[in-house]
């Protein structure tokens, strides 16, 4: 029973390429959340996706990043044209529909962008 | 908006000691959960322990244990018996009732040293 996979484990992107980060949740959980970790910080929410919904997008930018949980493949955080103050940890975290009060959430080992 | 605080940046403690990591939090929701994730240097989110906000009777996970203080809005973790293994960062998370993000604070850097 893999856990919540994310890759790559590192990306390294010039500034103005595109950045593609992709999570596969656990099998069996239809919930995906996105967090962002800035050095010496704590993780900040971004978006919350259903499949091929998004639920709570209220913590993303608005311009250059968006996301994806289609009906069939991993759930997609894409930047466009990075810069250097997107370089940080890019985490996923995924949860049962249902059960998500009991068993939390299961966190993936997280994406490091670097910016250069 | 619900914000968590964790006020300190770094704590260290020798092998086989207690430490207590402070975490306080501000919400008005009467119904929530409080989380303790632990992030070693593998980057991986751990769970250590959770507690229901309704449940008086504070949660324990083998050698960690928290102080849950609802009116002072006051979730403590404690480590005992600390092993080396336990260097992390540690950090304090909230999630009000139903499928919600988490809201973490800044954490707490543990050393445990020999």
């Amino acid at each position: 029973n893999a856990g919540v996979m994310q890759n790559p484990r590192h990306l390294v992107r010039r500034r103005g390429q595109e950045a593609r980060l992709r999570c596969s949740p656990m099998k069996g959980h239809s919930h995906v959340y996105w967090y962002r970790q800035l050095p010496e910080e704590g993780l900040k929410f971004m978006v919350y996706l259903q499949k091929e919904n998004i639920i709570d997008e209220s913590g993303m930018p608005k311009e250059r990043f968006s996301a994806e949980f289609p009906k069939e493949g991993p759930s997609i955080l894409r930047i466009q044209q990075v810069v250097r103050g997107d370089s940080a940890a890019y985490f996923c975290a995924s949860s049962h529909r249902d059960r998500v009060t009991e068993d939390g959430y299961t966190f993936g080992s997280g994406t490091r962008l670097t910016v250069v | 908006a619900q914000t968590v605080t964790q006020s300190q940046p770094e704590m260290s403690v020798q092998e086989a000691e207690t430490v207590t990591l402070s975490c306080t939090y501000d919400t008005s929701e009467n119904n929530y959960y409080l989380f303790w994730y632990k992030q070693p240097p593998s980057r991986q989110m751990i769970l250590v322990i959770r507690q229901e906000a309704y449940k008086q009777q504070n949660a324990t996970e083998n050698r960690f244990s928290v102080n849950f203080q609802k009116a002072a809005k006051s979730f403590s973790l404690k480590i005992s018996d600390s092993q080396l293994g336990d260097t992390a960062m540690y950090f304090c998370a909230f999630m009000k009732w139903g499928n919600t993000p988490l809201v973490f604070g800044k954490g707490t850097r543990l050393s445990v040293i020999a």
